[in-house]
């Protein structure tokens, strides 16, 4: 069946730095790949969606990549904030309709 | 403008009792989602809804009934809650069905003793 592994481990990282974030899937090639951010208490917000014939795709401090060789999609973060800390989540379109499978997600803290 | 409004934001139920959580959009989005999320095991699709008169199941549809009733508003109905579906639930909205992001209520944190 389809797996989407995101490091459950949280990523704790210094303000100003770049966090990168990894998304690796199995036994499936999407058509697009989105991912999302979530605070505590709060559902998803959505934050870059990226298409398989799309190497990769930027929104102001945020870069996505998408290695549909590899399965693979890293999530940048460059410049970080203390306000970037939250829960981050891959997510996957599966047969149609726009239906998502989602990663678990990893947690980013940014410190001062 | 709203976005996606779910109802309640808090639920306790007692195993057996039924209940129906309500959502509502305000953006004209033609497709609608129920998920659930569980810790450690990400956010799983329940049931979701193409198009105003349409539903199908997703991953987990077990022990949950759904109605598109417009529109605007997708319900999810527990008829028989059981303590496994202690959970907290979200419904989504999109445009259309394809290349689309999908917009989160805020949640319904239920539980079932």
């Amino acid at each position: 069946s389809q797996k989407i592994e995101q490091n459950s481990e949280a990523l704790n990282i210094q303000e100003g730095k770049t966090a990168t974030l990894t998304c690796n899937y199995t036994n499936y090639s999407p058509a697009y790949l989105q991912w999302y951010r979530q605070d505590p208490g709060r559902g998803p917000v959505f934050l870059l969606l990226i298409r398989e014939n799309e190497k990769e795709k930027r929104k102001e401090r945020l870069k996505v990549t998408f290695d549909t060789t590899l399965k693979q999609s890293l999530f940048h973060i460059t410049a970080s904030q203390p306000a970037d800390s939250a829960t981050y989540l891959c997510a996957l379109e599966k047969g149609g309709g726009n239906k998502l499978t989602f990663g678990t997600g990893t947690q980013l803290k940014v410190e001062l | 403008n709203a976005g996606v409004t779910q109802t309640p934001k808090f639920q306790v139920l007692k195993t057996g009792q039924s209940m129906t959580l309500q959502c509502a959009q305000d953006m004209n989005h033609n497709s609608m989602y129920w998920y659930r999320q569980d810790p450690g095991m990400g956010l799983r699709l329940i049931y979701y809804s193409a198009s105003e008169g349409t539903t199908d199941k997703g991953e987990v549809p077990n022990g949950y009934n759904v109605s598109r009733l417009n529109k605007r508003e997708f319900s999810l109905r527990l008829e028989s809650a059981a303590p496994s579906q202690t959970s907290v639930y979200f419904c989504a909205s999109s445009e259309g069905t394809v290349n689309t992001e999908a917009f989160f209520g805020q949640g319904t944190r239920l539980t079932v003793v």
